[in-house]
Formats: structure tokens, C-alpha cells, sequence
């Protein structure tokens, strides 16, 4: 049973390039969440998808977008790669709405 | 605006010791609590929730109480074990005007065998 998966591990990308983080669950949640970690600042919603075909945004969308490709998949696109998207990178989901509940084991992400 | 503020750490305890982390919180509305564990290098796991003012949450020997009264949700164990050690953190999340969910900066726990 492998819960929330997330691809990559580990990515380091010079400012400007583009980035796709891929995030799947096997669980058949309905919603999934993308949450960025930041040291001292617990974690901030990027994005929040409550069912296939919707997304809505968190508190620091910025700079990135969403696609919820199916009930499974739910991938963070950064367009335009800055510094301050440094970060370590998080996708849960949950069978409860509005309540995340399995988290994957983070993407450290290095925009240099 | 909302906010979760937890207790500083680390904190560092013997085994079998009490463990109190506080966590207060700022909300409009009736936010749900939450506390997750992270352990290294892993992701963050839901440990217990309470949806209701006076509700006790409780799992693996934690528990934390949703005090109104006093915007608290502290999170307490009898007797920790070596494996307890993780990074702590306190959630809500508010369903009223608009879906929003905000963590606390977590609270790193080491204990001693």
C-alpha cells in the first residue's frame, strides 16, 4: 500500500526553468492538497483540489499551477523557476474535505 | 487573520516522562483542530483532530482537548517512548469563507533513553 507518492525526491533547477512535481494516491480520495515547508513557518496551501477536474487556490499560489489529471494524479507546475520557490514540497490527500490527512514524503526542491 | 502558535523548541525528555506541547490559536468562526507528526525525513501525518469546542482527540496515547475558552488544543502524553520523537505541529483548518488551513511553525521533540 503505497499511500501518497510523490516524483522527485530531490530536484535542483536554475531560476527560470520549468518544473513539473508529480503527486499520486492510491486510496481513491477525492481531495488532494499541494503545501509548500518552509523552516519556522510550518507549512503554507499552494493549491487545494476537492474532485477530479476542480482546483481552488491556497495561501501562496503564486508563481505555480495545477492540473488534476484524474482521481489518482494531481501534479504543481512551476512555470518560471525564482529563488524564493525553494522549498520542500508536499502532496496529501484526504477522504474528508478540507482535512489533509496522508502526505507524501516531500520533493526538496533547490532554485538556484 | 488566523494564526496557530505552538511552543518553541526543541523539547527534550526522558523516556516515560510527561509530555505537554501548547498550542494556541486565532480563528474566525468554528475552525477544526488538528495535530500532525512528522518523523525524519518522511511527511506529515494526521495524529488526531477534534471539530467541536470541548472535544478530545486522542490516538497513540495523545490526546488534546479543543478549549474555546482559552483558543487552546494542547497536546499531551502520559509516557514517552524513543520512538515519539518527531517534529510536532498544530493545524485548523476554517470552512467559512473559503477553505483555509493554516499550521503552526511545529515543535521538534527529542527523547532520551
Amino acid at each position: 500500500n503505497a499511500g501518497v507518492t510523490q516524483t522527485p525526491k530531490f530536484q535542483v533547477l536554475k531560476t527560470g526553468q520549468s518544473m513539473t512535481l508529480q503527486c499520486a494516491q492510491d486510496m481513491n480520495h477525492n481531495s488532494m492538497y499541494w503545501y509548500r515547508q518552509d523552516p519556522g513557518m510550518g507549512l503554507r496551501l499552494i493549491y487545494y483540489s476537492a474532485s477530479e477536474g476542480t482546483t481552488d487556490k491556497g495561501e501562496v499560489p503564486n508563481g505555480y499551477n495545477v492540473s488534476r489529471l484524474n482521481k489518482r494524479e494531481f501534479s504543481l507546475r512551476l512555470e518560471s523557476a525564482a529563488p524564493s520557490q525553494t522549498s520542500v514540497y508536499f502532496c496529501a490527500s484526504s477522504e474528508v474535505r478540507r482535512q489533509p490527512q496522508h502526505f507524501g514524503d516531500g520533493t526538496r526542491l533547490s532554485i538556484l | 487573520g488566523d494564526s496557530v502558535t505552538q511552543m518553541e523548541g526543541p523539547v527534550t525528555l526522558s523516556e516515560e516522562a510527561f509530555l505537554t506541547i501548547n498550542c494556541t490559536y486565532t480563528a474566525t468562526g468554528y475552525p477544526s483542530l488538528f495535530w500532525y507528526v512528522q518523523y525524519p525525513g518522511e511527511g506529515l501525518q494526521l495524529l488526531l483532530k477534534a471539530t467541536k469546542a470541548d472535544d478530545k482527540g486522542s490516538n497513540k496515547g495523545f490526546e488534546a482537548t479543543y478549549r474555546k475558552e482559552t483558543t487552546s488544543f494542547h497536546l499531551e502524553k502520559g509516557s514517552v517512548q524513543v520512538s515519539d520523537s518527531a517534529v510536532y505541529f498544530c493545524a485548523l483548518t476554517r470552512n467559512t469563507g473559503g477553505f483555509k488551513t493554516i499550521f503552526g511553525a511545529g515543535t521538534r521533540l527529542f527523547v532520551k533513553a
